[in-house]
């Protein structure tokens, strides 16, 4: 299957910095990338929808002004954690499609943030 | 509001049982279903994508199945093997929507 590489694997930041990840389509283009975040044994929340060349769509309750996503490229999307606090503390994952909705999802191996 | 159910929450079998695990979905209206295997601290692997006009899809010792007029899709996993133990997740694209919605995941132990 497609490859979709995340970065970094793990990160630890103190309170008030911001924390960027960073989410690679290796062998495809990815019009479309997708950021969740997943809690403890819980599923996965879909925060937002990231277009290549436009703005993020948010999800209902996603603080976009926290949550900053830029997807520059249609190989690169970035998300970035600002002003960091424990409560941010996650695992956060991306995701792409190869190219229409109907088409199969991939998943990066995701990020855990540690805010202390 | 499409919302997905996954039973059981876990699952605990010796090596080598053939199991079943259930997707439920509350809007039959979807482009496809996608079940993905998650192993702790890590991303997801796909596992099979079925389409809406698809009954099911098979790799390997997986079989899913999917039917959208009940809201159901099942994943058959034969002849289970240790190597299996992982979180199984079933997540649904809603028609007209470009996303996943994501059930809670089955939490599946394989002992020797």
């Amino acid at each position: 299957g497609a490859v979709v590489s995340q970065h970094p694997s793990w990160v630890i930041c103190k309170s008030g910095t911001s924390v960027k990840i960073e989410c690679r389509s290796l062998d495809f283009q990815a019009t479309t990338m997708f950021w969740y975040r997943q809690f403890p044994k819980q599923s996965l929340m879909l925060m937002a929808t990231s277009n290549e060349g436009s703005k993020a769509t948010y999800e209902q309750g996603v603080e976009k002004d926290k949550f900053l996503i830029n997807h520059a490229s249609l190989t690169l999307s970035t998300l970035t954690v600002t002003s960091a606090h424990p409560e941010d503390s996650s695992f956060y994952i991306c995701s792409a499609r190869l190219g229409s909705p109907n088409t199969e999802a991939f998943f990066g191996q995701g990020t855990r943030l540690t805010v202390v | 509001k499409q919302e997905v159910t996954q039973i059981p929450a876990a699952l605990s079998v010796p090596e080598g049982e053939n199991l079943v695990l259930n997707c439920s979905f509350t809007d039959s209206a979807i482009y496809n279903l996608q079940w993905f295997r998650q192993d702790p601290g890590k991303g997801l692997t796909s596992l099979l994508l079925i389409q809406s006009s698809q009954r099911e899809q098979t790799s390997g010792r997986l079989n899913a199945s999917l039917d959208k007029s009940s809201g159901r899709s099942t994943l058959y996993i034969a002849a289970s093997q240790p190597g299996d133990s992982a979180t199984y997740l079933c997540a649904v694209n809603p028609g007209g929507y470009n996303k996943l919605i994501f059930g809670a995941g089955t939490r599946l132990a394989v002992h020797p």
